[in-house]
Protein backbone atom coordinates (compact mmCIF):
# COMPACT_ATOMS: atom_id res chain seq x y z
CA UNK A 1 0.00 0.00 0.00
CA UNK A 2 1.21 3.30 -0.95
CA UNK A 3 1.77 5.95 2.00
CA UNK A 4 0.01 8.58 -0.20
CA UNK A 5 -2.43 7.70 -2.61
CA UNK A 6 -4.58 9.92 -4.77
CA UNK A 7 -7.40 9.33 -7.36
CA UNK A 8 -6.63 7.77 -10.51
CA UNK A 9 -6.84 10.63 -13.59
CA UNK A 10 -6.82 12.16 -15.70
CA UNK A 11 -9.38 14.19 -14.07
CA UNK A 12 -11.93 16.11 -16.86
CA UNK A 13 -14.18 19.11 -15.81
CA UNK A 14 -16.32 21.45 -17.66
CA UNK A 15 -15.45 25.11 -16.85
CA UNK A 16 -17.66 26.96 -14.14
CA UNK A 17 -17.93 22.98 -12.58
CA UNK A 18 -16.67 21.62 -8.88
CA UNK A 19 -13.05 19.27 -9.41
CA UNK A 20 -12.90 17.26 -6.52
CA UNK A 21 -9.38 15.45 -6.09
CA UNK A 22 -8.86 13.08 -3.36
CA UNK A 23 -6.37 11.77 -1.24
CA UNK A 24 -5.75 8.92 1.67
CA UNK A 25 -2.50 8.24 3.68
CA UNK A 26 -1.46 5.37 5.46
CA UNK A 27 0.29 6.74 8.42
CA UNK A 28 -2.48 7.72 11.75
CA UNK A 29 0.42 9.81 13.21
CA UNK A 30 -0.04 12.19 10.00
CA UNK A 31 -0.63 15.91 11.40
CA UNK A 32 -0.21 18.10 8.70
CA UNK A 33 -1.84 17.90 4.90
CA UNK A 34 -0.59 19.79 1.89
CA UNK A 35 -2.07 20.29 -1.68
CA UNK A 36 0.30 21.50 -3.93
CA UNK A 37 -0.51 22.72 -7.51
CA UNK A 38 2.15 21.82 -10.08
CA UNK A 39 1.84 23.23 -13.60
CA UNK A 40 3.65 21.36 -16.60
CA UNK A 41 7.38 21.88 -16.31
CA UNK A 42 7.61 23.79 -13.49
CA UNK A 43 8.05 23.61 -9.54
CA UNK A 44 4.82 22.84 -7.51
CA UNK A 45 3.37 25.92 -5.47
CA UNK A 46 1.48 25.25 -2.08
CA UNK A 47 -2.05 26.21 -2.40
CA UNK A 48 -3.71 24.67 0.65
CA UNK A 49 -2.92 23.51 4.05
CA UNK A 50 -4.75 21.85 6.93
CA UNK A 51 -4.30 20.78 10.48
CA UNK A 52 -7.93 20.06 11.80
CA UNK A 53 -10.55 17.66 11.08
CA UNK A 54 -13.21 19.38 8.89
CA UNK A 55 -13.33 22.46 6.03
CA UNK A 56 -11.03 25.03 5.50
CA UNK A 57 -11.93 27.06 2.75
CA UNK A 58 -9.57 30.11 0.74
CA UNK A 59 -11.36 31.73 -2.20
CA UNK A 60 -12.11 29.00 -4.72
CA UNK A 61 -10.42 26.13 -2.92
CA UNK A 62 -11.50 23.91 -0.17
CA UNK A 63 -9.47 21.52 2.09
CA UNK A 64 -11.69 18.81 3.83
CA UNK A 65 -10.17 16.31 5.99
CA UNK A 66 -11.09 13.45 7.92
CA UNK A 67 -8.36 12.15 10.33
CA UNK A 68 -10.54 8.91 11.28
CA UNK A 69 -10.83 7.96 7.13
CA UNK A 70 -7.46 8.74 6.75
CA UNK A 71 -9.14 11.10 3.99
CA UNK A 72 -8.43 14.56 2.76
CA UNK A 73 -9.82 16.17 -0.32
CA UNK A 74 -9.38 19.50 -2.34
CA UNK A 75 -12.72 20.91 -4.11
CA UNK A 76 -12.24 23.69 -6.64
CA UNK A 77 -15.16 25.75 -7.30
CA UNK A 78 -16.03 27.33 -10.32
CA UNK A 79 -13.43 25.59 -12.12
CA UNK A 80 -11.24 27.75 -14.64
CA UNK A 81 -8.82 26.86 -17.34
CA UNK A 82 -6.07 28.07 -15.84
CA UNK A 83 -6.71 25.33 -13.26
CA UNK A 84 -5.58 22.71 -15.53
CA UNK A 85 -2.72 21.63 -13.60
CA UNK A 86 -1.41 18.75 -11.51
CA UNK A 87 -2.34 18.71 -8.07
CA UNK A 88 0.21 16.84 -5.43
CA UNK A 89 -1.03 16.09 -1.93
CA UNK A 90 1.79 15.87 1.01
CA UNK A 91 1.12 14.55 4.32
CA UNK A 92 3.88 15.52 7.27
CA UNK A 93 4.47 13.40 9.79
CA UNK A 94 5.63 15.98 12.42
CA UNK A 95 4.95 13.95 15.46
CA UNK A 96 8.22 13.04 15.75
CA UNK A 97 10.02 9.72 15.18
CA UNK A 98 11.78 8.75 11.56
CA UNK A 99 9.13 10.58 9.48
CA UNK A 100 10.22 14.01 11.50
CA UNK A 101 10.12 16.83 9.13
CA UNK A 102 9.58 15.16 5.41
CA UNK A 103 6.50 15.75 3.13
CA UNK A 104 5.58 12.41 1.42
CA UNK A 105 3.87 13.27 -1.64
CA UNK A 106 1.23 11.30 -3.61
CA UNK A 107 1.81 10.89 -7.36
CA UNK A 108 -0.50 13.61 -8.33
CA UNK A 109 -3.92 13.58 -10.26
CA UNK A 110 -3.54 15.72 -13.51
CA UNK A 111 -6.97 18.32 -13.69
CA UNK A 112 -7.81 19.32 -17.13
CA UNK A 113 -10.93 21.98 -17.08
CA UNK A 114 -12.24 22.47 -20.75
CA UNK A 115 -13.69 25.57 -21.80
CA UNK B 1 13.05 38.44 -2.55
CA UNK B 2 13.07 35.58 -0.44
CA UNK B 3 13.32 32.60 -2.34
CA UNK B 4 15.73 29.20 -3.46
CA UNK B 5 17.38 29.20 -5.95
CA UNK B 6 18.10 26.09 -8.01
CA UNK B 7 20.67 25.97 -10.98
CA UNK B 8 21.56 24.94 -13.73
CA UNK B 9 18.06 24.82 -15.32
CA UNK B 10 19.05 22.25 -17.68
CA UNK B 11 21.55 20.12 -17.44
CA UNK B 12 23.09 16.98 -19.59
CA UNK B 13 25.61 14.37 -18.39
CA UNK B 14 27.36 12.69 -20.18
CA UNK B 15 27.90 8.32 -19.42
CA UNK B 16 29.85 8.04 -16.61
CA UNK B 17 30.44 11.51 -15.71
CA UNK B 18 29.41 13.14 -11.84
CA UNK B 19 27.52 16.42 -11.66
CA UNK B 20 26.38 18.78 -9.47
CA UNK B 21 23.25 20.54 -8.95
CA UNK B 22 23.11 23.75 -6.78
CA UNK B 23 20.63 24.82 -4.59
CA UNK B 24 20.97 27.89 -2.46
CA UNK B 25 18.31 29.71 -0.19
CA UNK B 26 17.96 32.70 1.53
CA UNK B 27 14.77 32.41 3.62
CA UNK B 28 16.53 31.37 6.48
CA UNK B 29 15.37 27.70 6.83
CA UNK B 30 16.79 25.77 8.72
CA UNK B 31 15.64 22.01 6.86
CA UNK B 32 16.48 21.50 2.85
CA UNK B 33 15.04 18.67 0.73
CA UNK B 34 15.98 17.35 -2.86
CA UNK B 35 13.35 15.24 -4.42
CA UNK B 36 13.55 13.79 -7.99
CA UNK B 37 10.11 13.97 -10.04
CA UNK B 38 9.94 11.34 -12.63
CA UNK B 39 6.72 11.19 -15.08
CA UNK B 40 3.43 9.72 -13.32
CA UNK B 41 5.34 9.00 -10.06
CA UNK B 42 4.70 12.06 -8.01
CA UNK B 43 8.09 13.31 -5.46
CA UNK B 44 10.64 10.93 -4.29
CA UNK B 45 12.81 11.60 -1.57
CA UNK B 46 16.78 11.80 -2.38
CA UNK B 47 18.50 13.72 0.92
CA UNK B 48 17.34 15.92 3.71
CA UNK B 49 18.96 17.95 6.22
CA UNK B 50 17.62 19.70 8.81
CA UNK B 51 20.66 21.42 10.48
CA UNK B 52 24.01 22.56 9.16
CA UNK B 53 26.69 19.57 9.20
CA UNK B 54 23.73 16.94 9.09
CA UNK B 55 22.05 15.09 6.42
CA UNK B 56 19.97 11.75 5.98
CA UNK B 57 19.45 9.58 3.33
CA UNK B 58 15.51 9.61 1.80
CA UNK B 59 14.04 6.82 -0.17
CA UNK B 60 16.11 6.83 -3.57
CA UNK B 61 19.76 8.00 -1.95
CA UNK B 62 21.95 5.18 -4.05
CA UNK B 63 24.17 7.13 -6.81
CA UNK B 64 23.80 10.85 -5.06
CA UNK B 65 25.56 12.58 -2.59
CA UNK B 66 24.86 15.85 -0.79
CA UNK B 67 26.52 18.21 1.53
CA UNK B 68 25.42 20.68 4.30
CA UNK B 69 28.45 23.05 4.92
CA UNK B 70 26.52 26.33 5.23
CA UNK B 71 22.73 27.06 5.85
CA UNK B 72 22.20 28.34 2.60
CA UNK B 73 23.51 25.76 0.33
CA UNK B 74 22.59 22.30 -0.39
CA UNK B 75 24.13 20.86 -3.54
CA UNK B 76 23.36 17.40 -5.30
CA UNK B 77 25.60 15.75 -6.79
CA UNK B 78 24.61 13.05 -9.12
CA UNK B 79 27.40 10.73 -9.55
CA UNK B 80 27.84 7.93 -12.49
CA UNK B 81 26.13 5.61 -9.86
CA UNK B 82 23.18 6.51 -10.68
CA UNK B 83 22.08 4.04 -13.75
CA UNK B 84 19.09 6.60 -14.50
CA UNK B 85 19.40 9.95 -13.97
CA UNK B 86 17.30 11.39 -16.12
CA UNK B 87 14.74 13.14 -14.24
CA UNK B 88 13.34 16.69 -13.31
CA UNK B 89 15.06 17.86 -9.45
CA UNK B 90 13.55 19.99 -7.16
CA UNK B 91 15.13 21.33 -3.91
CA UNK B 92 13.25 22.35 -1.31
CA UNK B 93 13.31 24.02 2.46
CA UNK B 94 11.27 24.57 5.53
CA UNK B 95 10.89 25.85 8.46
CA UNK B 96 9.75 24.11 11.75
CA UNK B 97 10.44 21.03 10.30
CA UNK B 98 8.18 21.31 7.89
CA UNK B 99 4.92 22.25 9.53
CA UNK B 100 4.03 24.36 7.39
CA UNK B 101 5.14 23.24 3.88
CA UNK B 102 7.58 23.77 1.67
CA UNK B 103 8.95 26.09 -0.31
CA UNK B 104 10.48 24.95 -3.81
CA UNK B 105 13.18 25.90 -6.13
CA UNK B 106 12.20 25.95 -10.11
CA UNK B 107 14.11 22.82 -10.17
CA UNK B 108 16.62 21.38 -12.89
CA UNK B 109 16.04 19.04 -15.83
CA UNK B 110 18.54 16.30 -15.85
CA UNK B 111 19.18 14.80 -19.09
CA UNK B 112 21.95 12.08 -19.78
CA UNK B 113 23.09 11.86 -23.76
Amino acid sequence: QKEVEQNSGPLSVPEGAIASLNCTYSDRGSQSFFWYRQYSGKSPELIMFIYSNGDKEDGRFTAQLNKASQYVSLLIRDSQPSDSATYLCAVNNNAGGTSYGKLTFGQGTILTVHP
Amino acid sequence: DGGITQSPKYLFRKEGQNVTLSCEQNLNHDAMYWYRQDPGQGLRLIYYSQIVNDFQKGDIAEGYSVSREKKESFPLTVTSAQKNPTAFYLCASSINHGTYGYTFGSGTRLTVV
